[in-house]
């Protein structure tokens, strides 16, 4: 019963290289989410897609990318990475269809990312 | 494990206590509530839910209240357990959106 999988674990990166971190679900849900955690704030939204093949910005999608490879797998990228970039990382998923949600998203364990 | 939160407001309960959370949301467009648990190192798990057409929902040992008028959302947990330590935190979700609205949490330690 794995959830929401994500790897690596950690990473640390230097200046203005890029890497990409995956993330898998095995709940079969339509939505899925990339959040960054950083001290003193609440969860912000980089990127989400709303279902296979579509994908949106959320608040902070400034240097990343993502792709939604298909129903179970969402992945972010980072082209060039910045030490401003250093933060942990999560995914989610929900059930949400439509233009709405009103579903709990579900998380994975987070990405470790340092940017030197 | 990173701290999420250098200077989370912290709350400190006798074990067998009753504890309670509190959250205050931003948005009056919201119309669904969510509580978390996030453990160091681990990733939020969800709690219990809420939808605006209720004040209050039951699970196992917790209870969650909603008050749209002074827009305040609380978590109730029953005899707090060592397990129950973490950091909590709500999240609002606009209506008709995929956009949540975090909050930064409170640390709950519970004392042996």
């Amino acid at each position: 019963n794995a959830g929401v999988t994500q790897t690596p674990k950690f990473q640390v990166l230097k200046t203005g290289q890029s890497m990409t971190l995956q993330c898998a679900q095995d709940m079969n849900h339509n939505s899925m989410y990339w959040y960054r955690q950083d001290p003193g704030m609440g969860l912000r939204l980089i990127y989400y897609s709303a279902s296979e093949g579509t994908t949106d910005k959320g608040e902070v999608p400034n240097g990343y990318n993502v792709s939604r490879l298909n129903k179970r797998e969402f992945s972010l990228r980072l082209e060039s990475a910045a030490p401003s970039q250093t933060s942990v990382y999560f995914c989610a998923s929900s059930e949400g269809t439509g233009g709405s949600s009103n579903q709990p998203q579900h998380f994975g364990d987070g990405t470790r990312l340092s940017i030197l | 494990g990173e701290s999420v939160g250098l200077h989370l407001p912290t709350l400190s309960v006798q074990e067998g206590d009753n504890s309670i959370i509190n959250c205050a949301y931003s948005n009056s467009a919201s119309d669904y509530f969510i509580w978390y648990k996030q453990e160091s190192g681990k990733g939020p798990q969800f709690i219990i839910d809420i939808r605006s057409n209720m004040d209050k929902r039951q699970g196992q040992r917790v209870t969650v209240l909603l008050n749209k008028t002074v827009k305040h959302l609380s978590l109730q947990i029953a005899a707090t357990q060592p397990g129950d330590s973490a950091v909590y935190f709500c999240a609002e979700n606009i209506s008709g959106t995929y956009k949540y609205i975090f909050g930064t949490g409170t640390r709950l330690k519970v004392l042996a």
